[in-house]
């Protein structure tokens, strides 16, 4: 079992559509990371966040300590908004350094 | 503001040849800096990580190496490629201060091993 796992795996939406894109983890973290591949590969951070919540334009992160859980929502969606979108956490235990990725969430957003 | 560049952008090698990727970051010093491997509808895997000049930790035993022959400067090279070295190769850097560490991508390279 991995110890990221994000749901949906896909995802289609109608521009404007409120989405929401999970992401659970089974281990304790010190922090919970949210990426933006685009179609050509480049990857873009988001947020990284310890708790709480936050916000960047059209989309929000939040995370839920207690109950291991973290959610990427975007506002009035938009049809550049389709990329595949990766939660990854740095691990307590682990190297400080490394990232445990989870598998990607496909968005597709059509106008 | 810092600016991580990678190259070349694609690559296509046969099995066999020598490998050499670049990657350079601007606008900081010290930084930590890593190597990732997408292979083809599979997740990132994190290689190779350096946090100084000369110190690399390797995280997955490959016929790959890395080398950080200066702060800025992080380098990815195979002595003879396989066919399963494919993939998209990333790098990226965080800075010095955590953890937690905070990764920033480069625009990566596409490796085809023919």
């Amino acid at each position: 079992k991995n110890e990221v796992e994000q749901s949906p795996q896909n995802l289609t939406a109608q521009e404007g559509e409120f989405i929401t894109i999970n992401c659970s983890y089974s281990v304790g973290i010190s922090a919970l990371h949210w990426l933006q591949q685009h179609p050509g590969g480049g990857i873009v951070s988001l947020f990284m966040l310890s708790s709480g919540k936050k916000k960047h334009g059209r989309l929000i992160a939040t995370i839920n300590i207690q109950e291991k859980h973290s959610s990427l929502h975007i506002t009035a969606s938009h049809p550049r908004d389709s990329a595949v979108y990766i939660c990854a956490a740095t691990i307590s235990s682990g190297s400080a350094r490394q990232l445990t990725f989870g598998s990607g969430t496909q968005l597709t957003v059509l106008p | 503001s810092q600016t991580i560049h990678q190259w070349p952008a694609t690559l296509v090698q046969p099995v066999g040849s020598p490998l050499s990727l670049e990657c350079t970051v601007e606008g900081t010093s010290n930084p930590n800096l890593y190597w990732y491997r997408q292979a083809a509808g599979r997740g990132l895997q994190l290689l190779f990580y350096s946090v100084g000049i000369g110190q690399i930790s390797s995280e997955v035993p490959q016929n790959l190496s890395a080398s950080r022959p200066q702060d800025r400067q992080f380098i990815l090279s195979s002595k003879k490629l396989l066919l399963s070295d494919s993939g998209f190769y990333l790098c990226a850097w965080s800075g010095y201060r955590g953890p937690p560490y905070e990764q920033y991508f480069g625009p990566g390279t596409r490796l085809t091993v023919t």
